[in-house]
This record gives C-alpha cells, structure tokens and sequence, in this order.
C-alpha cells in the first residue's frame, strides 16, 4: 500500500461518454501528478499540481480536463476520448522541496481504460 | 525538450546472471531517479542520486552517476526472479519536470 488510491480500477467507455477518475493520496503530500502509460511508450506526464501551481503538458488534448479541489484530491475529467486514449491512467504525489529539491513520486495501482 | 535515452528495451537473463540498465541524456541533470514497475503493478521508487560521480547500493542492486551527470546505471548481481520486471529511469534537469526513460523489461529464467 502506498498511500495513493485511484478509483476505478477498471473502466470502459464509449466515444462520447464523459467520466472521471479520482485519486486521493494520504501521505500529507503537496504536488500530485497524472501519467498516462501506453503499451510500449515512455510514461507521460499529463499534469502537474506542484507548490499550488498547475503545469500540463501541451501536447495532451483538451479532452482531459484535471480538476485539484485540495492537496488531497486529484480529479482527471474525460470527454468525447478517442480508441487511441486507451491506456493506464496513473496518478502520483511528492512532497516538493522547491525548485532545486525533489523528492520520490509514489503511484497510485492506476485505472485501466478502455475506450470503444 | 529534454529527452531520456534508456537502453536495452529488454533483457532475458537466467536466473543468477547479472543485468544492467542504462540511461543516458544529452543535457547535465540536476537528478536521477530509478523506479521498478511489476507486471501489472505500477511504478515504486527504488533510489535517488544527486551528486556526480555517487554510487549507492542496495542488496544486490548498484546505482551510479556518472561523473558529468548526464547518465546513470542500474546493475543487478545475481538475478533473481524476484527481480523480473520493466526498470525505469527518470531524470529532472535543473528547474524541469521528471522525465521518464521508456524502461527495461526485465525477464528472468529460471
């Protein structure tokens, strides 16, 4: 157990479903992240909540929309997703130090999605 | 952007042979970290090095940084199956986010 949960675990949708994923870390951390791993690619950082600030990746497409209400919670909202976006959705979190200092990330089990 | 060079894609060992990974970028980093992802697990941190030219151990795991920090390895003596898994590097340039090698999968035959 290393205090990130993700729920679901599991999820399948269709083009133009809207759903989210939820993750929540209980380790007192202040940053939290979204990766996405594909089948036989580098994992991806979608999106950063560090120190109160957002940082995203510009390539990833606006049909994920992350949502941070507190340092606990971490949301990734998904509409009209695409055959392509099926992969594992992990989320992570670290206590930031500052610029110069950072520290493990731990991961969440991660939700499978499958997207029809 | 900065990219992260992880070879090989995959190893197959048997089971007591050695296995090294390496990583490698073109710009100085300001630190590397290396995770280890089980089959159908997620990615659980293994070790951070900082400083040019450290070398840290861990059982039979051994991390180094090389001297111009720009690369690192991972070496695993005597491989057990324990150890089968994909093994990722991650590197941080000074003032940007971690990125991730692609990873070494790691089989081991026993």
């Amino acid at each position: 157990e290393t205090g990130v949960t993700q729920t679901p675990r599991h999820l399948v949708m269709g083009m133009t479903n809207k759903k989210s994923l939820k993750c929540e870390q209980h380790l007192g951390h202040n940053a939290m992240y979204w990766y996405k791993q594909s089948a036989k690619k580098p994992l991806e950082l979608m999106f950063v909540y560090s120190l109160e600030e957002r940082v995203e990746n510009n390539s990833v497409p606006s049909r994920f929309s992350p949502e941070c209400p507190n340092s606990s919670h971490l949301f990734l909202h998904l509409h009209t997703l695409q055959p392509e976006d099926s992969a594992l959705y992990l989320c992570a979190s670290s206590q930031e130090l500052g610029a110069r200092v950072h520290n493990e990330q731990f991961f969440g089990p991660g939700t499978r999605l499958t997207v029809l | 952007g900065q990219q992260v060079m992880q070879i090989p894609q995959y190893q197959h060992v048997q089971e007591g042979e050695d296995f090294t990974t390496y990583c490698n970028s073109s710009t100085t980093l300001s630190n590397i970290q290396w995770y280890k992802q089980r089959p159908g697990g997620h990615p659980v941190f293994l070790i951070q090095l900082v400083k040019s030219g450290e070398v840290k151990k861990q059982k039979r795991l051994t991390f180094q940084f090389g001297e111009a920090k720009k690369n690192s390895s991972l070496h695993i003596t005597a491989t057990q199956t324990t150890d089968v898994g994909t093994y990722f590097c991650a590197a941080r340039e000074y003032g940007n986010k971690l990125v991730f090698g692609a990873g070494t999968i790691l089989r081991v035959k026993s």
